[in-house]
């Protein structure tokens, strides 16, 4: 069975500065990888995903995630942050599984941006 | 495009008391349609999927049903809610050749 461990629950940044939030999966095949945002009281929002091919992906809102088989991991970046980025973001791994997608998700990492 | 709805946006019911949320996807055929409980502070947990008309899985025991009695409509119900059932419930669909879900705007959920 799939699984996704996201170790931050929260995390502060400030305004303009570089984020990365980490992802760790496990999955015995190569995975369908994703990552989602949700704003306080909103639904999910994908922001990009991993299917295959270029390890490097990008997404909406200037994120982009990379995928490394050797550590398992998905991990997302954005060059610089915006106030408008404070969010909840979710990691997810995806499988096929008896004619439907399983999908699993991380349990969250909350993101603040300060001034 | 594909559009997906869910509603009630926001629903405060009593202990004991039914319950119906309704979530339909237009501009695709023959989904696979997801239910998904969000509580408080915890990630998401998949309740209920489809891969067609009639066709429901559970993937947790619980005190919730689903019915999809037409292809793009899925419902989630419970006869007696109980306190615990309250939380952020998220109507999701995948077409039947992609590989990613997409999320309806959720339904808030408060059962007092």
């Amino acid at each position: 069975a799939q699984s996704v461990t996201q170790p931050d629950i929260h995390i502060t940044v400030s305004e303009g500065a570089s984020l990365e939030l980490r992802c760790n999966y496990s999955y015995g095949a190569t995975p369908y990888l994703f990552w989602y945002v949700q704003s306080p009281g909103q639904g999910l929002q994908l922001l990009l995903k991993y299917f295959s091919g270029d390890t490097l992906v990008q997404g909406i809102k200037g994120f982009e995630a990379e995928f490394k088989r050797s550590q398992s991991s998905f991990n997302l970046r954005k060059p610089s942050v915006h106030w408008s980025d404070a969010a909840e973001y979710f990691c997810a791994v995806g499988a096929n599984s008896g004619g439907y997608q399983k999908v699993t998700f991380g349990t969250g990492t909350k993101l603040q941006v300060i001034p | 495009s594909q559009t997906i709805h869910q509603w009630p946006a926001t629903l405060v019911q009593p202990v004991g008391s039914p319950l119906s949320l309704e979530c339909t996807v237009e501009g695709t055929s023959n989904p696979n349609l997801y239910w998904y409980r969000q509580a408080a502070g915890r990630g998401l947990q998949l309740l209920f999927y489809s891969v067609g008309i009639g066709q429901i899985s559970s993937e947790v025991p619980q005190n919730l049903s689903a019915s999809r009695p037409q292809d793009r409509q899925f419902i989630l119900s419970s006869k007696k809610l109980l306190l615990s059932d309250s939380g952020f419930y998220l109507c999701a669909w995948r077409g039947n050749r992609g590989n990613t879900i997409y999320f309806g705007e959720g339904s808030w959920l408060t059962v007092v």
